[in-house]
């Protein structure tokens, strides 16, 4: 079956520079999620889309922005990069279910380094 | 969103069962009590969810409390590939697209 995509796998920047993270969900999911966990920590949700249109924020800094495609595909694009971005960014799909729930999926991450 | 309370470790042997602790106490009665796994280096993992009664799947079964305040994962047989963090989640009914909260979860190891 298919899975969430998400590329690149491993990306390394340079402080201050930016980074464009992109995920490519299950097919006929229409809601994607993206997370960063970093180094011995549990992953923090960042924000979500459901139909192109952002349906909740988390922690996600001000220099962080994400989008929605119309192929539902979506890209999180990272400014000003800083040490502290070092981490791994976690995509997740869902579609909701007929009880009035949904499943996420995860994607394999991809693994951030800023040097 | 509801909180709950996992156990920080857990040991089990290979092919034993393994039965996971969470606690909700303060669960909604449109809480639905979702478990994921994440084994090392690797995204996180669907494992069972369930609304009221038990569940079972091929990864794993939910045991429900009648009174909804605590559930238990139960792994039949715990094998290697089964050593990872287990996160007991609850999620509001037609919450779609809502924050999503990991952790802290119970890391299991499973010894040979």
């Amino acid at each position: 079956a298919a899975g969430v995509i998400q590329s690149p796998r491993h990306l390394i920047k340079e402080k201050r520079e930016t980074a464009t993270l992109k995920c490519y969900p299950i097919p006929r999911h229409d809601t994607v999620y993206w997370y960063q966990q970093g180094p011995g920590q549990d992953p923090q949700f960042l924000i979500s889309f459901y139909e192109k249109m952002q349906s909740d924020k988390g922690s996600i800094p001000d220099r962080f922005s994400a989008q929605q495609f119309s192929d539902y595909h979506s890209e999180l694009n990272m400014s000003s990069l800083e040490l502290g971005d070092s981490a791994l960014y976690f995509c997740a799909s869902s579609s909701r279910d007929r009880l009035g729930t949904d499943t996420q999926y995860f994607g394999p991450g991809t693994r951030l380094t800023v040097l | 969103d509801a909180k709950t309370t996992q156990p920080n470790s857990m040991e089990s042997n290979e092919e034993e069962p393994v039965h996971l602790p969470c606690n909700h106490s303060t669960i909604s009665g449109t809480d639905y009590i979702h478990w994921y796994r994440q084994l090392p280096s690797q995204g996180p993992e669907y494992v069972i969810h369930g609304l009221t009664s038990n569940v079972n799947n091929r990864m794993a079964s939910l045991a429900i409390a009648e009174d909804r305040k605590s559930s238990t994962l139960i792994l039949h047989r715990a094998t290697l590939r089964d050593a990872a963090v287990y996160y007991c989640i609850l999620r509001p009914q037609y919450n779609y697209g809502q924050n999503f909260v990991f952790g802290p979860g119970t890391r299991l190891s499973v010894l040979p």
